[in-house]
Protein backbone atom coordinates (compact mmCIF):
# COMPACT_ATOMS: atom_id res chain seq x y z
CA UNK A 1 0.00 0.00 0.00
CA UNK A 2 1.03 3.39 -0.81
CA UNK A 3 2.57 5.95 1.99
CA UNK A 4 1.71 9.19 0.24
CA UNK A 5 -0.66 11.47 2.25
CA UNK A 6 -2.02 14.84 1.18
CA UNK A 7 -4.45 17.53 3.52
CA UNK A 8 -6.61 18.77 3.34
CA UNK A 9 -9.30 16.33 1.83
CA UNK A 10 -11.80 18.89 1.31
CA UNK A 11 -11.72 22.45 1.75
CA UNK A 12 -14.11 25.72 0.42
CA UNK A 13 -12.43 28.74 0.81
CA UNK A 14 -13.21 32.12 -0.40
CA UNK A 15 -11.70 34.09 -3.18
CA UNK A 16 -8.33 35.66 -2.28
CA UNK A 17 -6.95 33.72 0.14
CA UNK A 18 -3.81 32.02 0.61
CA UNK A 19 -4.22 28.33 0.73
CA UNK A 20 -1.44 25.67 1.00
CA UNK A 21 -1.99 21.92 -0.19
CA UNK A 22 0.23 19.97 2.01
CA UNK A 23 2.23 16.57 0.41
CA UNK A 24 4.16 13.95 2.54
CA UNK A 25 5.03 10.64 1.84
CA UNK A 26 7.48 8.19 2.87
CA UNK A 27 8.59 5.59 0.76
CA UNK A 28 12.05 8.27 -0.33
CA UNK A 29 11.05 8.67 -3.49
CA UNK A 30 13.20 11.29 -5.20
CA UNK A 31 10.15 12.25 -7.74
CA UNK A 32 7.10 14.12 -6.66
CA UNK A 33 4.19 15.57 -8.85
CA UNK A 34 1.35 17.65 -8.55
CA UNK A 35 -1.64 17.14 -10.97
CA UNK A 36 -4.98 18.97 -11.57
CA UNK A 37 -7.80 16.71 -12.56
CA UNK A 38 -11.34 17.53 -12.92
CA UNK A 39 -14.41 15.14 -13.38
CA UNK A 40 -14.20 13.08 -16.29
CA UNK A 41 -11.00 15.24 -17.28
CA UNK A 42 -7.23 13.96 -18.20
CA UNK A 43 -4.60 14.48 -15.36
CA UNK A 44 -2.59 17.84 -16.24
CA UNK A 45 0.86 18.54 -14.76
CA UNK A 46 1.11 21.46 -12.55
CA UNK A 47 4.39 21.10 -10.68
CA UNK A 48 7.13 18.43 -10.56
CA UNK A 49 10.11 17.50 -8.62
CA UNK A 50 13.13 15.57 -8.70
CA UNK A 51 14.94 15.75 -5.82
CA UNK A 52 15.49 17.97 -3.41
CA UNK A 53 15.89 21.87 -3.86
CA UNK A 54 14.24 20.96 -7.61
CA UNK A 55 11.43 21.81 -9.27
CA UNK A 56 9.71 22.60 -12.02
CA UNK A 57 6.69 24.03 -13.73
CA UNK A 58 4.23 21.87 -15.62
CA UNK A 59 2.16 21.71 -19.05
CA UNK A 60 -0.58 23.72 -17.27
CA UNK A 61 -0.41 27.26 -16.37
CA UNK A 62 -0.97 28.26 -12.88
CA UNK A 63 -1.20 30.95 -10.47
CA UNK A 64 0.28 28.20 -7.62
CA UNK A 65 4.29 27.42 -6.39
CA UNK A 66 6.20 24.36 -5.05
CA UNK A 67 8.93 23.92 -2.68
CA UNK A 68 10.60 20.67 -2.05
CA UNK A 69 12.77 20.96 0.64
CA UNK A 70 12.78 17.89 2.55
CA UNK A 71 12.71 14.78 -0.17
CA UNK A 72 9.09 13.36 1.78
CA UNK A 73 7.05 17.04 1.72
CA UNK A 74 6.19 18.81 -1.31
CA UNK A 75 3.39 21.36 -0.56
CA UNK A 76 1.28 23.11 -3.14
CA UNK A 77 0.67 26.99 -2.44
CA UNK A 78 -1.66 29.31 -4.15
CA UNK A 79 -1.51 32.98 -2.86
CA UNK A 80 -4.68 34.07 -4.07
CA UNK A 81 -7.39 31.71 -4.62
CA UNK A 82 -9.77 32.12 -7.49
CA UNK A 83 -12.99 30.42 -8.62
CA UNK A 84 -11.53 28.76 -11.15
CA UNK A 85 -8.79 26.93 -9.20
CA UNK A 86 -12.00 24.93 -7.91
CA UNK A 87 -10.66 21.38 -9.15
CA UNK A 88 -9.05 17.91 -6.98
CA UNK A 89 -5.36 18.15 -6.82
CA UNK A 90 -3.74 15.00 -7.02
CA UNK A 91 -0.41 14.52 -5.86
CA UNK A 92 1.90 11.67 -6.66
CA UNK A 93 5.64 10.08 -6.37
CA UNK A 94 7.48 7.83 -7.83
CA UNK A 95 11.04 5.65 -8.02
CA UNK A 96 14.00 7.56 -9.69
CA UNK A 97 13.61 5.04 -12.59
CA UNK A 98 12.31 6.45 -16.14
CA UNK A 99 9.71 3.43 -16.06
CA UNK A 100 8.63 3.58 -11.93
CA UNK A 101 4.67 4.09 -11.60
CA UNK A 102 2.79 6.27 -9.98
CA UNK A 103 1.63 6.22 -6.12
CA UNK A 104 -0.87 8.84 -5.85
CA UNK A 105 -2.12 10.27 -2.45
CA UNK A 106 -5.79 10.55 -1.40
CA UNK A 107 -6.30 14.08 -3.51
CA UNK A 108 -7.68 17.33 -2.40
CA UNK A 109 -10.76 18.50 -3.19
CA UNK A 110 -10.52 22.20 -3.67
CA UNK A 111 -13.79 25.20 -3.96
CA UNK A 112 -13.12 28.32 -4.61
CA UNK A 113 -16.29 30.54 -3.95
CA UNK B 1 0.83 18.00 -30.78
CA UNK B 2 0.47 14.66 -28.72
CA UNK B 3 -2.69 12.85 -28.13
CA UNK B 4 -4.37 9.76 -26.36
CA UNK B 5 -7.73 8.66 -26.83
CA UNK B 6 -9.51 6.42 -25.37
CA UNK B 7 -13.49 5.78 -25.82
CA UNK B 8 -14.96 7.66 -23.23
CA UNK B 9 -17.49 5.06 -21.70
CA UNK B 10 -17.97 1.20 -22.04
CA UNK B 11 -20.75 -0.86 -20.46
CA UNK B 12 -20.63 -4.86 -20.34
CA UNK B 13 -21.83 -7.22 -18.10
CA UNK B 14 -21.06 -8.36 -14.90
CA UNK B 15 -19.00 -12.64 -15.51
CA UNK B 16 -17.98 -10.56 -19.42
CA UNK B 17 -14.64 -9.79 -20.75
CA UNK B 18 -14.40 -6.69 -22.35
CA UNK B 19 -11.29 -4.32 -23.79
CA UNK B 20 -10.79 -1.09 -23.60
CA UNK B 21 -8.70 0.83 -26.69
CA UNK B 22 -5.86 3.49 -26.14
CA UNK B 23 -4.26 4.96 -29.29
CA UNK B 24 -1.23 7.63 -28.70
CA UNK B 25 0.50 9.98 -30.93
CA UNK B 26 3.02 11.27 -28.74
CA UNK B 27 7.10 12.79 -29.81
CA UNK B 28 9.00 9.48 -28.69
CA UNK B 29 7.92 6.44 -26.54
CA UNK B 30 9.21 5.33 -23.47
CA UNK B 31 6.15 3.06 -22.37
CA UNK B 32 2.63 2.89 -21.57
CA UNK B 33 0.70 2.88 -18.40
CA UNK B 34 -3.01 1.50 -17.46
CA UNK B 35 -4.62 3.25 -13.98
CA UNK B 36 -7.72 2.21 -12.44
CA UNK B 37 -9.45 5.19 -10.75
CA UNK B 38 -12.47 4.71 -8.86
CA UNK B 39 -14.77 7.81 -8.70
CA UNK B 40 -13.67 10.69 -6.06
CA UNK B 41 -10.62 8.25 -5.80
CA UNK B 42 -6.77 8.50 -6.98
CA UNK B 43 -6.00 6.72 -9.43
CA UNK B 44 -3.85 2.91 -9.10
CA UNK B 45 -1.36 1.03 -11.18
CA UNK B 46 -2.67 -1.52 -13.01
CA UNK B 47 0.33 -2.47 -15.68
CA UNK B 48 3.38 -0.83 -17.79
CA UNK B 49 4.12 -2.03 -21.21
CA UNK B 50 7.39 -1.28 -22.56
CA UNK B 51 7.81 -3.86 -25.76
CA UNK B 52 5.11 -5.25 -28.10
CA UNK B 53 3.19 -8.50 -26.56
CA UNK B 54 0.59 -9.23 -23.79
CA UNK B 55 1.34 -8.78 -20.15
CA UNK B 56 -1.03 -10.90 -18.35
CA UNK B 57 -1.90 -10.34 -14.52
CA UNK B 58 -4.90 -12.14 -13.05
CA UNK B 59 -7.96 -10.63 -14.91
CA UNK B 60 -6.38 -7.97 -16.22
CA UNK B 61 -4.13 -8.21 -19.47
CA UNK B 62 -2.55 -5.34 -21.17
CA UNK B 63 -1.61 -4.98 -25.06
CA UNK B 64 0.97 -2.96 -27.03
CA UNK B 65 1.65 -2.90 -30.86
CA UNK B 66 4.37 0.64 -30.92
CA UNK B 67 4.31 0.33 -34.37
CA UNK B 68 0.22 1.28 -34.69
CA UNK B 69 0.58 3.19 -31.85
CA UNK B 70 -2.02 1.20 -30.26
CA UNK B 71 -2.86 -0.59 -26.77
CA UNK B 72 -5.88 -2.41 -25.08
CA UNK B 73 -6.96 -3.58 -21.36
CA UNK B 74 -8.75 -6.44 -21.40
CA UNK B 75 -10.78 -7.11 -17.81
CA UNK B 76 -11.90 -10.87 -17.68
CA UNK B 77 -14.76 -12.27 -15.50
CA UNK B 78 -16.13 -8.61 -15.01
CA UNK B 79 -17.03 -7.76 -11.23
CA UNK B 80 -18.99 -5.12 -10.16
CA UNK B 81 -15.83 -3.36 -8.22
CA UNK B 82 -14.90 -3.43 -11.64
CA UNK B 83 -16.76 0.12 -12.31
CA UNK B 84 -14.14 2.33 -12.72
CA UNK B 85 -12.77 4.70 -15.22
CA UNK B 86 -9.60 3.50 -16.81
CA UNK B 87 -6.60 5.54 -17.91
CA UNK B 88 -4.34 5.27 -20.40
CA UNK B 89 -0.94 7.37 -19.88
CA UNK B 90 2.11 7.18 -21.94
CA UNK B 91 5.61 8.46 -20.96
CA UNK B 92 7.22 10.37 -24.03
CA UNK B 93 10.81 10.58 -25.48
CA UNK B 94 11.39 13.51 -22.45
CA UNK B 95 10.26 10.66 -20.00
CA UNK B 96 6.81 13.11 -19.14
CA UNK B 97 3.93 11.08 -18.80
CA UNK B 98 0.81 12.18 -21.33
CA UNK B 99 -2.62 10.99 -19.73
CA UNK B 100 -5.47 10.24 -21.51
CA UNK B 101 -9.16 11.39 -20.65
CA UNK B 102 -9.72 8.09 -19.29
CA UNK B 103 -12.78 5.47 -20.13
CA UNK B 104 -15.57 4.75 -17.76
CA UNK B 105 -17.03 1.51 -17.78
CA UNK B 106 -19.79 0.88 -16.39
CA UNK B 107 -20.90 -2.96 -15.30
CA UNK B 108 -24.36 -4.12 -15.08
CA UNK B 109 -25.19 -7.42 -13.10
Amino acid sequence: EADIYQTPRYLVIGTGKKITLECSQTMGHDKMYWYQQDPGMELHLIHYSYGVNSTEKGDLSSESTVSRIRTEHFPLTLESARPSHTSQYLCASSEGTETGELFFGEGSRLTVL
Amino acid sequence: GQNIDQPTEMTATEGAIVQINCTYQTSGFNGLFWYQQHAGEAPTFLSYNVLDGLEEKGRFSSFLSRSKGYSYLLLKELQMKDSASYLCAVTDSNYQLIWGAGTKLIIKP
